[in-house]
C-alpha cells in the first residue's frame, strides 16, 4: 500500500528531553511538509522540504530541527528549546511540479505529551 | 498577506439535513483551495480541491463546493448529512503553486456534530 507513515502514534517526553518524530512515506513524492495542530488553530506549518538535502523554515520553526537524508523520510526533532511542544503533528508529502502537484497528502500524525 | 477564515467553529446539524460549511479566503492571485475533513485523532483527508475551470467542485462523499472570486469564498456544501460526517472539517488556500514556495494556509476549522 502507498502512503504516508508516522511513528510513534503516541509520544511522551519529559521537559529537558529531544524527541524525534518519524514519518515516511513510499508515494515517490518530491515535497514533504510538518503541521503542527492545536486547538482552535488549525494547522501551522513548521518545516518543509522540497528536494532532498534542502529544507526551509515555516512560520513556527523555533525549537524544531529536520533532516531529509533520503527522499522517503523526513524526521522531525522536538528540542528542549520549543517551550510548549504539547501538540498533535502531522506530516504531509506532495509531488512536485505536475498539474496535481499542489495537493498535499497527510500521515496519521503523532500526539505529543509533555510530562 | 494570504488568510482563510472559517468564521463557524461549530455547527450541528440534524441527519439527513442540508450543510453549508463556509469559508472566505484572502489572496492576491488565483487561488488554489481546499477541503480536508479529520476524524478524532486522525490525518487530514482531502474532500476536494479547486484549481481552475467550473467553479463548483464536486468531491468525495457527497461533498461539493463552489468558488465564488467575489466574495473570495468556498463554501462546502452537502445536500443530506449523515452521522458518519461528524468531524472537523478545514478550508486551506495554497500560496503559490510548483516550486519552493508552495504552501498550504489553513483555517481554524469548523467542528460538525450530527444529532439524530
Amino acid at each position: 500500500d502507498g502512503g504516508i507513515t508516522q511513528s510513534p502514534k503516541y509520544l511522551f517526553r519529559k521537559e529537558g528531553q529531544n524527541v524525534t518524530l518519524s514519518c515516511e512515506q513510499n508515494l515517490n513524492h518530491d515535497a514533504m511538509y510538518w503541521y503542527r495542530q492545536d486547538p482552535g488553530q488549525g494547522l501551522r506549518l513548521i518545516y518543509y522540504s522540497q528536494i532532498v538535502n534542502d529544507f526551509q523554515k515555516g512560520d513556527i520553526a523555533e525549537g524544531y530541527s529536520v533532516s531529509r537524508e533520503k527522499k522517503e523520510s523526513f524526521p522531525l526533532t522536538v528540542t528542549s528549546a520549543q517551550k510548549n511542544p504539547t501538540a498533535f503533528y502531522l506530516c504531509a508529502s506532495r509531488i512536485d511540479g505536475t498539474s496535481g502537484g499542489d495537493t498535499q497528502y497527510f500521515g496519521p500524525g503523532t500526539r505529543l505529551t509533555v510530562l | 498577506a494570504q488568510s482563510v477564515t472559517q468564521p463557524d467553529i461549530h455547527i450541528t446539524v440534524s441527519e439527513g439535513a442540508s450543510l453549508e460549511l463556509r469559508c472566505n479566503y484572502s489572496y492576491g492571485a488565483t487561488p488554489y483551495l481546499f477541503w480536508y475533513v479529520q476524524s478524532p485523532g486522525q490525518g487530514l483527508q482531502l474532500l476536494l480541491k479547486y484549481f481552475s475551470g467550473d467553479t463548483l467542485v464536486q468531491g468525495i462523499k457527497g461533498f461539493e463546493a463552489e468558488f465564488k472570486r467575489s466574495q473570495s469564498s468556498f463554501n462546502l456544501r452537502k445536500p443530506s448529512v449523515h452521522w458518519s460526517d461528524a468531524a472537523e472539517y478545514f478550508c486551506a488556500v495554497g500560496a503559490g503553486y510548483g516550486g519552493a514556495t508552495n504552501k498550504l494556509i489553513f483555517g481554524t476549522g469548523t467542528l460538525l456534530a450530527v444529532q439524530p
